[in-house]
């Protein structure tokens, strides 16, 4: 059974720093691209970041690049969220999905999230 | 970056109703468009992948078409577990953008 399961959420101050969790489970880890997807409270969905099989190639949201970066372990199973610089507007839900492919133009959409952890930045 | 535009933005509906929800996309993403289902707090649900191909699991009264810069999710007959948010994403090239949801609510 594939399981994604994130951690690392919790309370912060602006301008402080987290770094969330994602650890994967039931397939082959390195075989997917994975994306980071949150959302705020009242909003919509707002994907965040994504990365491919192998960590080579990363993508970001204009809102988040150049504080936020995204990384993998494909030996530990585990993606990655650095978030930094951390803003009262990056309070939101976020999810870890699989993207059902390995990069690149995705035909096949995200078939699997997490549930998410909750990150709130508030003073 | 490619901006994804739904419309409705809402809509009210009854049991067996036919609905339908448009995306657009700011240039041409080919077939990379998919739709998710929202529910307050489930994870979203892919429902249609590659713009008209139903994941495996979803009900057959879902139906996605289009191509190009145009997008159509249907729902033959909306049943009760249908009300939810459900939002397009394009999946051509990064950042992957989501549309900003249609929020399909009991009439």
């Amino acid at each position: 059974e594939v399981q994604l399961v994130e951690s690392g959420g919790g309370v912060v101050r602006p301008g402080g720093s987290l770094r969330l969790s994602c650890a994967a489970s039931g397939f082959t880890f390195d075989n997917y691209a994975m994306s980071w997807v949150r959302q705020a409270p009242g909003k919509g969905l707002e994907w965040v970041s994504g990365i491919n099989w192998n960590g080579g190639s990363t993508g970001y949201a204009d809102s988040v690049k150049g504080r936020f970066t995204i990384s993998r372990d494909n030996a530990k199973n585990s993606l990655y969220l650095q978030m930094n610089s951390l803003r009262t507007e990056d309070t939101a839900l976020y999810h870890c999905a699989r993207e059902d492919c390995s990069g690149g133009s995705c035909y096949s959409g995200s078939g699997y999230w997490g549930q998410g952890t909750q990150v709130t930045v508030s003073s | 970056d490619i901006q994804m535009t739904q419309s409705p933005s809402s809509l009210s509906a009854s049991v067996g109703d036919r609905v339908t929800i448009t995306c657009r996309a700011s240039q041409t993403i080919s077939s990379y468009l998919n739709w998710y289902q929202k529910k307050p707090g489930k994870a979203p649900n892919l429902l249609i992948y590659g713009a008209s191909n139903l994941q495996s699991g979803v009900p057959s009264r879902f139906s996605g078409s289009g191509s190009g810069t145009d997008f159509t999710l249907t729902i033959s007959s909306l049943q009760p577990e249908d009300f939810a948010t459900y939002y397009c994403q394009q999946s051509y090239s990064t950042p992957r953008t989501f549309g900003q949801g249609t929020k399909v609510e009991i009439k």
